[in-house]
């Protein structure tokens, strides 16, 4: 059973281009996380989502970010116009559907991206 | 904002003997989770302790919970070098399968 699969897992890119991250959750997992890890930093919180529907999308920026997790294929996590400051390594977690008992968040390897 | 606050922020031991690890937090929660992260990779979770529960247990982990006080502490007895990692404690306000609240973590050197 594959665990949560992120690419690409480095991404550069240049100031004002788009980054395009992507996540296959685990199989059977119905539930995506994404947060952001700054260098010495512990994971920031961005958004949730389930299939077809944001659920808590309270840490991601207003502008420029934008995620979606389709019916069919991976979820995307999409930051317009890049600039310095969103380089750091981004992780996709996911986890079940819940069933009444909390389930631990499996995490993929995450995606650094650095931006020029 | 800040919920889990590890300290210390960076330990170092010798092979074979225990590391303790503290995670304070500021609001109510529904669990309190520990992950650990190695270099370059993703975080992969080691325990879940329940709001109702004072102590679990999993192999070489012993994790602690105190509601009153906001605090939990991770214990890895007989430690090896391979234990060398960043531990991170994450809280779960809801438990309906929500987002995950982490601390800062601290970073472990296990010495052989």
């Amino acid at each position: 059973n594959a665990g949560v699969m992120q690419n690409p897992r480095h991404l550069v890119r240049r100031r004002g281009q788009e980054a395009r991250l992507r996540c296959s959750p685990m199989k059977g997992h119905s539930h995506v996380y994404w947060y952001r890890q700054l260098p010495e930093e512990g994971l920031k919180f961005m958004v949730y989502l389930q299939k077809e529907n944001i659920i808590d999308e309270s840490g991601m920026p207003k502008e420029r970010f934008s995620a979606e997790f389709p019916k069919e294929g991976p979820s995307i996590l999409r930051i317009q116009q890049v600039v310095r400051g969103d380089s750091a390594a981004y992780f996709c977690a996911s986890s079940p559907i819940g069933g009444g008992a909390v389930q631990p968040q499996h995490f993929g390897d995450g995606t650094r991206l650095s931006i020029l | 904002s800040q919920q889990g606050e590890e300290d210390p922020q960076a330990l170092s031991i010798q092979e074979g003997e225990n590391a303790t690890m503290n995670c304070s937090y500021k609001t109510s929660i529904n669990n309190l989770q520990w992950y650990r992260q190695n270099s370059g990779r993703g975080l992969v979770h080691l325990i879940l302790i329940r709001s109702n529960e004072r102590e679990k247990h999993s192999g070489r982990l012993r994790v602690t919970l105190d509601t009153s006080k906001k605090s939990s502490s991770l214990l890895i007895t007989a430690s090896r070098a391979a234990d060398t990692a960043s531990y991170f404690c994450a809280t779960d306000d809801s438990g309906a399968n929500s987002k995950l609240t982490f601390g800062k973590g601290i970073t472990l050197s296990v010495r052989p």
